[in-house]
């Protein structure tokens, strides 16, 4: 089963917007991830936030991690229309070894101009 | 750096027919996974390796082989193709940062 559940599934904003993604899952984690994915392209790596870390910025961008509750957060700020495309959490395990990063089913973000 | 290469882009394939997906990188990544995205399913990981020489299972490994004997090729091999097996497949490297970088994919259809 996928590690990390996505909410909304479906987000529409008007362009300048801030669109914002929740994201939860279930093990211990090393780290926590997010990743764009523009339609029929791979996917590209956003930022990365490590378990003992609360919050991260990168550009535009905002991550949150919560591990009591197991939830993170992206929050895009000043939305435009290149942003629209599929947003992803994946986690990497405590447990793992390396390699076997687990994604939530992902947030189809429209941005509207 | 090419980055993580995967041919072919696209491929159809008929049901019982074996074939090949390949994935090579170039940046001494030590960490090699392969996922496959389905509608509305995300990615789920189908094969892994840690190095050259060791792989393991994912979520979805049924149908699928995989073999690392070196550090830049990941092949992903489908015994017998079956119709489930249509799908987008990724392969993707860790990179040293612990983020990991995904190749364009391949489109397979199985009829």
């Amino acid at each position: 089963s996928q590690q990390g559940e996505e909410d909304p599934q479906a987000l529409s904003i008007q362009e300048g917007e801030n669109a914002t993604m929740n994201c939860s899952y279930k093990t211990s984690i090393n780290n926590l991830q997010w990743y764009r994915q523009n339609s029929g392209r791979g996917l590209v790596h956003l930022i990365l936030i490590r378990s003992n870390e609360r919050e991260k910025h990168s550009g535009r961008l905002r991550v949150t991690l919560d591990t009591s509750k197991k939830s993170s957060s992206l929050l895009i700020t000043a939305s435009r229309a290149a942003d629209t495309a599929s947003y992803f959490c994946a986690t990497d395990s405590l447990w793992n070894q390396g390699g076997k990063l687990i994604f939530g089913q992902g947030t189809e973000l429209s941005v509207k101009p | 750096n090419a980055g993580v290469t995967q041919t072919p882009k696209f491929q159809v394939l008929k049901t019982g027919q074996s074939m090949t997906l390949q994935c090579a990188q170039d940046m001494n990544h030590e960490y090699m996974s392969w996922y496959r995205q389905d509608p509305g399913m995300g990615l789920r990981l189908i094969h892994y390796s840690v190095g050259a020489g060791i792989t393991d299972q994912g979520e979805v490994p049924n149908g699928y082989n995989v073999s690392r004997s070196t550090t830049e090729d990941f092949p992903l091999r489908l015994l017998s193709a079956a119709p489930s097996q249509t799908s987008v497949y990724f392969c993707a490297s860790r990179t040293q940062g612990g983020g990991y970088t995904f190749g364009s994919g391949t489109r397979l259809t199985v009829v």
